[in-house]
C-alpha cells in the first residue's frame, strides 16, 4: 500500500524558515517524480514543486522559486522542502505527491499545515 | 486566477448526471493530457481521471472524462450524496513549464 506521510508543518513567523519531510512507502521511491502542492485555507490547489527522481532536475512556480528548496533522499525514501523567507502568502496545506508517469497525481499525503503569521 | 477555468458551483439531484467543464488554452489543454480529482471535505485529493479519461482502478464508471480541443469535462452519472466534494482539473502548461489547477468546483447533491 502507497503512504505518503508528512511533517514539519508549523506556526512560523514572515521571514522564518521550515522544512517539511515526507516519508513514503508501499512504491519504488526511486523510480517516480516527486512533488509539493499547496492549499491556502479555503482556497484551491497549487502545484509548488516537483523533482526528478534521481534529483537532478527540480522545477517551481515563480512565487516560491529563490525561496523553496525541494530535495530527496533515495536512501531514505524521504521528499523534502525547505522554505525560507516565508510569507503570510505561504499558508497552506502542504502536501506530497506522488507522480504517476502518465500525467497525473496518483498518490497524496494527507497535508501538513504550514501557518505563516506573527 | 487560474489559467484553467472551472464553474465554481454545480449541482443535481440523486441520481442525476452532471457535468463539470474545464476551459483551458492551446499551451495546456490543447497539447497535454488533463487530470481529474476529488477532494472530499476535510481530505485529500484523489485521483479520479488520468491521460484525459482513463480511470484509476477502484473508481466506479460513473465517472468519466472527456476532451476536445481546449477544453475537458469530467461527467458523473447516478449522483450520490457521497459524490459531494469541490473536484479540480489538472495539466501541464508548456509555457509556463509549470502544472496548473483548475479554480475547483463545489458539485452538490441536492
Amino acid at each position: 500500500e502507497v503512504q505518503l506521510v508528512e511533517s514539519g508543518g508549523d506556526l512560523v513567523q514572515p521571514g522564518g524558515s521550515l522544512r517539511l519531510s515526507c516519508a513514503a512507502s508501499g512504491f519504488r521511491f526511486t523510480k517516480y517524480w516527486m512533488h509539493w502542492v499547496r492549499q491556502a485555507p479555503g482556497k484551491g490547489l497549487e502545484w509548488v514543486a516537483d523533482i526528478k527522481p534521481d534529483g537532478s532536475e527540480t522545477y517551481y512556480v515563480d512565487s516560491v522559486r529563490g525561496r523553496f528548496t525541494i530535495s530527496r533522499d533515495n536512501a531514505k525514501d524521504s521528499l523534502y522542502l525547505q522554505m525560507n523567507s516565508l510569507r503570510a502568502e505561504d499558508t497552506a496545506m502542504y502536501y506530497c505527491v506522488k507522480d504517476s508517469t502518465k500525467w497525473a497525481f496518483d498518490y497524496w499525503g494527507q497535508g501538513t499545515l504550514v501557518t505563516v503569521s506573527s | 486566477q487560474s489559467v484553467l477555468t472551472q464553474p465554481p458551483s454545480v449541482s443535481a439531484a440523486p441520481g442525476q448526471k452532471v457535468t463539470i467543464s474545464c476551459s483551458g488554452s492551446s499551451s495546456n489543454i490543447g497539447s497535454h493530457y488533463v487530470s481529474w480529482y476529488q477532494q472530499l471535505p476535510g481530505t485529500a485529493p484523489k485521483l479520479l481521471i488520468y491521460e484525459n479519461n482513463q480511470r484509476p482502478s477502484g473508481i466506479p464508471d460513473r465517472f468519466s472524462g472527456s476532451k476536445s480541443g481546449t477544453s475537458a469535462t469530467l461527467d458523473i452519472t447516478g449522483l450520490q450524496t457521497g459524490d459531494e466534494a469541490d473536484y479540480y482539473c489538472v495539466t501541464w502548461d508548456g509555457s509556463l513549464s509549470v502544472w496548473v489547477f483548475g479554480e475547483g468546483t463545489k458539485l452538490t447533491v441536492l
